[in-house]
């Protein structure tokens, strides 16, 4: 059971590039969610899905896009990459299913860089 | 909407001190709270989590949390903190059906 995997562990892009940052959670959990983590911050909720094929902004979804075909994977697109966009990003996933149980299991992050 | 305030952005504590990290939230309706914890580097764990019942919340390694419902707070302590405590602390918040909500953080640094 791997929980949450992440990829890559640090990116460097350069204005204008795009790319994908890689989720998949092997717990079958229905909900994933994709944030971002900068100093002073906290997290800030930038994509969510409920379900395969299901996804809707967060808080701050402007230059990023999501989908979800399937269960396990939530890839998050950065269209394309600006400097505002250097920060942690964090993949989560959580069963509300579950009710008291519900608790979000989050990824090892991915460090973005882009000059 | 949801929102969570962590009243402290950096505490510094020599080893031994007590520890007392506050968490307000602003939600009229049931909530879930959490309290998450990040070592350097790493990633969220999870520390403790009420959802219901005894409002004093027990986690791992000593920490424990006490709901206060009529002042909206969740706040974290440890009576003695050790120098593997230092890390980011976030409070979160959940409502059923909604997203999780998370607090800036406060930094914690023990001095050995």
């Amino acid at each position: 059971n791997a929980g949450v995997t992440q990829t890559p562990k640090f990116q460097v892009l350069k204005t204008g590039q795009s790319m994908t940052l890689q989720c998949a959670q092997d717990m079958n959990h229905e909900y994933m969610s994709w944030y971002r983590q900068d100093p002073g911050m906290g997290l800030r909720l930038i994509h969510y899905s409920v379900g395969a094929g299901i996804t809707d902004q967060g808080e701050v979804p402007n230059g990023y896009n999501v989908s979800r075909s399937t269960t396990e994977d939530f890839p998050l697109r950065l269209l394309s990459a600006a400097p505002s966009q250097t920060s942690v990003y964090f993949c989560a996933s959580n069963d509300p299913g579950q009710g008291a149980y519900n608790e979000q299991f989050f990824g090892p992050g991915t460090r973005l860089t882009v000059l | 909407a949801q929102s969570v305030s962590q009243h402290n952005h950096h505490v510094i504590l020599s080893e031994a001190a007590s520890l007392e990290l506050g968490c307000n939230y602003s939600y009229g309706g049931t909530v879930n709270l959490f309290w998450y914890v990040q070592y350097p580097g790493q990633h969220l764990q999870l520390l403790l989590k009420y959802f219901s019942g005894d409002p004093l919340v027990k986690g791992i390694k000593g920490f424990e949390a006490e709901f206060i419902k009529s002042k909206f707070s969740f706040n974290l302590r440890k009576p003695s903190v050790q120098w593997s405590d230092t890390a980011e602390y976030f409070c979160a918040v959940n409502a059923y059906g909604q997203n999780f909500v998370f607090g800036p953080g406060t930094r914690l640094s023990v001095l050995p």
